[in-house]
């Protein structure tokens, strides 16, 4: 198993360019989670989806879209990049433990972005 | 939204010495978790706590859940140079917030040889 991937690696943007944050998993976990981190603020979360065409609003979702067709993918878009969206982004899914809870989260590698 | 305060943000000790960690909420948690992250990597895992009150060892870092369940403490015993790292904690919390964590800032700790 792959576990989560994600792709770029990095990636440098100009104010106003759009582009898609690819994540995948292939542990057919139900809950996938994006999240942003900056120094000193620990990870905050950006959009989570608990199932395929399930999704909802984290803590800073402004200048983002998600969506989920599959279990397995789910891309993050900026719509319109500005420099306070530079940042790392973490893609992690999991399963739901018997209460509905989130389980371990599995972590891909980041995404570092810069936007000039 | 429930915020999630750890402390402290930097800690800076020598091989040996022994220290704490805290993450406390206003709130009430579902379960809270501790991951650990390296420089350039996701975080990972160290431990699940559910039960307030409950006590977790993992070889020399020691996890407790407050009776309440709004705070948490880890604790390593004679840190270790590969003990460096981010540590973070991160609650769920119940209701309508199932399927998402909310994580605390962070403690950066570095253990000098």
């Amino acid at each position: 198993n792959a576990g989560v991937t994600q792709t770029p690696k990095f990636q440098v943007l100009k104010t106003g360019q759009s582009m898609t944050l690819q994540c995948a998993q292939d542990m057919n976990h139900e809950y996938m989670s994006w999240y942003r981190q900056d120094p000193g603020m620990g990870l905050r979360l950006i959009h989570y989806s608990v199932g395929a065409g399930i999704t909802d609003q984290g803590e800073v979702p402004n200048g983002y879209n998600v969506s989920r067709s599959t279990t397995e993918d789910f891309p993050l878009r900026l719509l319109s990049a500005a420099p306070s969206q530079t940042s790392v982004y973490f893609c992690a899914s999991s399963s739901p433990d018997f209460a509905g809870r989130v389980n371990e989260q599995f972590f891909g590698p980041g995404t570092r972005l810069t936007v000039l | 939204t429930q915020l999630l305060e750890q402390s402290p943000q930097f800690l800076s000790i020598q091989e040996g010495e022994n220290l704490t960690v805290y993450c406390n909420s206003s709130s009430v948690f579902s379960s809270l978790q501790w991951y650990r992250q390296e420089p350039g990597e996701g975080p990972v895992l160290l431990v699940t706590v559910v039960t307030g009150g409950e006590v977790k060892k993992l070889k020399r870092l020691t996890f407790q859940f407050g009776d309440a369940r709004k705070d948490s403490s880890l604790h390593i015993t004679a840190a270790q140079p590969g003990d460096t790292g981010l540590y973070l904690c991160a609650g769920a919390y119940g209701g309508t917030s199932y399927g998402k964590l909310t994580f605390g800032q962070g403690t950066i700790l570095t253990v000098h040889p």
